[in-house]
């Protein structure tokens, strides 16, 4: 089977700018998760879909953070306007279920806002 | 709440010598335990998971771990490591009243010829 893509790999965008991410889950996967590690420390939590409702968005930063996923299939993550302190690498993840059912993750966006 | 600490930041070794990686956690509900590996460059892979049952859990690429409810542990150790085990290696535990995987702050494995 497929894994979780995302996409872009990397972008290097100015601080103000807008930055879309995107990822892909596992096909029948109902669950989509966002992490975040910033450089040196730990892979943070930002959100989790069932399908397309916010289960838990309590760790998203901001409101110059927004995701989506219509359709209950792919998502988007949506930094307007980006700040410096945005850049790290961005995690998507699918589960087929919840509790002891594993994370299966995406290679991460890159993103770097100078 | 949960948490996990990783109490090493890096653990340096020579090819074919043992290791272990040290995991503790902090709930107060069951949960459920896992190691995820990042090799240069890629995702997170899963290594291996303790749901429940025999508190030895074995993974892939011969590591296993074990589950230590009295100490809120669960070590990662192999026996012989190689060359293409250095990575970052992440601990990370779910459960409770949240779905969210709350990870450690990973331990970085450098192995030396």
């Amino acid at each position: 089977e497929a894994g979780v893509t995302q996409f872009p790999s990397h972008s290097v965008i100015e601080k103000g700018q807008t930055v879309t991410l995107r990822c892909d889950p596992i096909s029948g996967h109902d669950n989509l998760y966002w992490y975040r590690r910033v450089m040196g420390k730990e892979i943070k939590f930002l959100l989790h879909f069932v399908k397309e409702s916010k289960q838990d968005e309590s760790g998203m930063p901001n409101n110059r953070f927004l995701a989506e996923r219509t359709g209950g299939t792919y998502s988007t993550l949506k930094v307007q306007p980006a700040e410096l302190e945005d850049s790290g690498v961005y995690f998507c993840a699918s589960s087929q279920g919840q509790g002891g059912s594993p994370l299966h993750f995406g290679n991460g966006t890159r993103l770097t806002v100078t | 709440a949960q948490s996990v600490t990783q109490l090493d930041s890096q653990v340096p070794v020579f090819e074919e010598a043992p290791v272990e990686l040290r995991c503790n956690y902090s709930s107060s509900v069951s949960v459920y335990l896992f190691w995820y590996v990042q090799y240069p460059n890629q995702g997170l892979q899963l290594l291996l998971k303790y749901l429940s049952g025999s508190t030895l859990v074995k993974g892939i690429n011969g590591f296993e771990a074990e589950f230590n409810k009295s100490q809120t542990s669960f070590h990662l150790r192999k026996p012989s490591v190689h060359i293409s085990d250095t990575a970052e290696y992440f601990c990370a535990v779910r459960g409770g009243n949240t779905d969210k995987l709350i990870f450690g702050t990973g331990t970085r494995l450098q192995v030396f010829p």
